[in-house]
């Protein structure tokens, strides 16, 4: 079954530390496409990455940063030197229905980056 | 370029009454997809379409539906609303593999 799960619900950090949000998801196809949205108290959901199931090449754009690991079917998220704009809920999903963009979204994170 | 656009942003409504949503995708995008998000059960798929055709489901009753019509403009349709039903709902277009989301019309049921 499919499943994306980010286990910390709420993360607190002070402007200009790095934080990192975890992502484990579950497939049992070897095609799948991961991806991190953000939304901001606004509402609408912001596209940050996507990353297919055959590119494991770590990605930096900025100060943002994401760690791709099949072994351990993780999908990690950074951001370096938080700002309190980045203050939002993040989510991570997972889409693996070929030809089709069902995607699974995890619970989100919401991170509070205080000034 | 336009994002995807949404109608209304914001609705209320009395249990057992119907509601009509909009979504306009972004131009070119055929396939648009409709998300509900609530505080308890998160982000679920409802239902992709591509081609005014509905190409995957959720696990959503049959209250939900959609449509999509010839310039790839999409509609779903909640009928017998249920106080469960006050969500965010989220629509996204697309053209390759990543979804571009609306801002969502919020809707409460009372």
């Amino acid at each position: 079954a499919q499943k994306v799960t980010q286990a910390q619900t709420e993360i607190s950090v002070v402007e200009k530390e790095d934080v990192t949000l975890d992502c484990v998801y579950e497939t049992r196809d070897t095609t799948y496409y991961l991806f991190w949205y953000k939304q901001p108290p606004s509402g609408e959901l912001v596209f940050l990455i996507r990353r297919n199931s055959f590119d494991e090449q770590n990605e930096i754009s900025g100060r943002y940063s994401w760690n791709f690991q099949k072994s351990t079917s993780s999908f990690n998220f950074t951001i370096t030197a938080s700002q309190v704009v980045d203050s939002a809920v993040y989510f991570c999903a997972l889409s693996d229905s070929p030809g089709t963009y069902k995607y699974i979204f995890g619970t989100g994170t919401r991170l509070k980056v205080l000034a | 370029k336009a994002g995807v656009t949404q109608t209304p942003r914001y609705l209320i409504k009395t249990r057992g009454q119907q509601v009509t949503l909009s979504c306009s995708p972004i131009s070119g995008h055929r396939s648009v997809s409709w998300y509900q998000q609530t505080p308890g059960q998160g982000l679920q798929f409802l239902f992709e379409y591509f081609s005014e055709t509905q190409r995957n489901k959720g696990n959503f009753p049959g209250r939900f539906s959609g449509r999509q019509f010839s310039n790839s403009r999409s509609e779903m349709n909640v009928s017998t609303l249920e106080l469960g039903d006050s969500a965010l709902y989220l629509c996204a277009s697309s053209l390759t593999n990543e979804q571009f989301f609306g801002p969502g019309t919020r809707l409460t049921v009372l």
